[in-house]
């Protein structure tokens, strides 16, 4: 079956320092792939997305590259701010016809001033 | 515009009880979700309903866990004879429907089962 595998965290980081969150799939076809954000206290709400391979999605500053050859959509923000701090969910949703997403843990991200 | 509602916010029951949580859609959204969020761990999907068809409950852990959707509008995600390990969060979604990718989440229920 599908799955999404996402770094371990939590990911430490100062103002304005680089971040990469990691993540790879499992899927047949073509899936979409997204990136979720959840702030505290607050439901998931979409960062970006890819629809299909070597498109990359971008919102707030931050990004990620469909990757097919590595089956990998990495998060990356160049310079990253208090207000970043929050759970980021990696999800993709089949081609194959199913409406049901498959969601990674999560990984929460501290941003420190 | 109102987004995805959902209450109580937090629930917190005794093992053995039952417990309705409810969620109110965006308006118009014929697709809705129901997820559980535990400690450390992804969203692990319970139940999707979409229109007038048939919901997969496949996501669903045991028989005492249920929900309905009426007038294709509020949901309501019963647990019954509640144990502690039901403690979780409780995260409801919808989507304009089939052929539209994006799920808006309601900020959840947490739920704690003494």
């Amino acid at each position: 079956g599908d799955s999404v595998t996402q770094m371990e965290g939590p990911v430490t980081l100062s103002e304005e320092a680089f971040l990469t969150i990691n993540c790879t799939y499992t899927a047949t076809g073509y899936p979409s792939l997204f990136w979720y954000v959840q702030y505290p206290g607050e439901g998931l709400q979409l960062l970006l997305k890819a629809t299909k391979a070597d498109d990359k999605g971008s919102n707030k500053g931050f990004e990620a590259t469909y990757r097919k050859e590595t089956t990998s959509f990495h998060l990356e923000k160049g310079s990253v701010q208090v207000s970043d701090s929050a759970v980021y969910f990696c999800a993709l949703l089949s081609s194959g016809g199913s409406y049901i997403p498959t969601f990674g843990r999560g990984t929460s991200l501290i941003v420190h001033p | 515009g109102a987004g995805v509602s959902q209450s109580p916010s937090n629930k917190v029951t005794e093992k053995g009880k039952d417990v309705e949580l409810r969620c109110d859609p965006i308006s118009g959204h014929t697709a809705l979700y129901w997820y559980r969020q535990s400690l450390g761990q992804g969203l692990e999907f319970l139940i999707y309903f979409q229109g007038n068809s048939a919901p997969d409950k496949s996501g669903l852990p045991s028989d005492r866990f249920s929900a309905e959707r009426t007038g294709g509008s509020v949901s309501t995600l019963t647990i019954q004879r509640t144990q502690q390990e039901d403690s979780a969060v409780y995260l409801c979604a919808s989507s304009p429907g089939t052929g539209f990718d994006e799920q808006f989440f309601g900020p959840g229920t947490r739920l704690t089962v003494l």
